[in-house]
């Protein structure tokens, strides 16, 4: 019963490509994230979405976007990979997150090891 | 804005030792706490968390950390650790006004058998 699942675990792939990265929760909840992990292990929040609507989009570059076609599912695309995109990218999930006074907690998928060459 | 640090980044100890991991953070007012472990090729899981309450909150695989408001901190401890917590962890803060956790460097803990 995996509660935050992300396909694929590894991909590796040339510079130039277009690849996407899946997410899936079955926990219910409302609202999703996806993390970007340097090989510094530095966590780094990228996307934010609540019920399908994007809630933070933090300084990331537009060549990454993400799609939430509902609210169980929260999809990452990537144009134009570069050599800097390299890094393992997690998904995540929180029950209403996008409500300040709420005491969330943040659950993690298994993480993607992204590797461009 | 907050910011978390956590100034231990590399932590090395021989089984048994006790541990402590600190984390401090830079929001005075209402704070969400949170620390998760990260073991090697994991994803992130929770240890433990402090919403209110007692301040002294205890996690999962024998895991402690103290919630100290006048210090700003919430440290991590374990009296005795084992080969199996060889991990990542990270120290995690919430503060009103902002609905995504900041996350700490993290500290890598290597046991020793």
């Amino acid at each position: 019963d995996t509660a935050v699942s992300q396909t694929p675990k590894y991909l590796v792939t040339q510079m130039g490509n277009d690849k996407s990265i899946k997410c899936e929760q079955n926990l219910g909840h409302d609202t999703m994230y996806w993390y970007k992990q340097d090989s510094k292990k530095f966590l780094k929040i990228m996307f934010s979405y609540n019920n399908k609507e994007l809630i933070i989009n933090e300084t990331v570059p537009n060549r990454f976007s993400p799609k939430s076609p509902d609210k169980a599912h929260l999809n990452l695309h990537i144009n134009s990979l570069e050599l800097g995109d390299s890094a393992v990218y997690f998904c995540a999930s929180s029950h209403k997150g996008w409500s300040t006074s709420s005491t969330d907690t943040q659950y993690f998928g298994p993480g993607t090891r992204l590797t461009v060459l | 804005a907050q910011s978390v640090s956590q100034h231990n980044h590399h932590v090395i100890l021989s089984e048994a030792a006790s541990l402590e991991l600190g984390c401090n953070y830079s929001y005075g007012g209402t704070v969400n706490l949170f620390w998760y472990v990260q073991y090697p090729g994991q994803h992130l899981q929770l240890l433990l968390k402090y919403f209110s309450g007692d301040p002294l909150v205890k996690g999962i695989k024998g895991f402690e950390a103290e919630f100290i408001k006048s210090k700003f901190s919430f440290n991590l401890r374990k009296p005795s650790v084992q080969w199996s917590d060889t991990a990542e962890y990270f120290c995690a803060v919430k503060s009103g006004g902002s609905y995504i956790p900041t996350f700490g460097r993290g500290t890598s803990l290597i046991v020793h058998p």
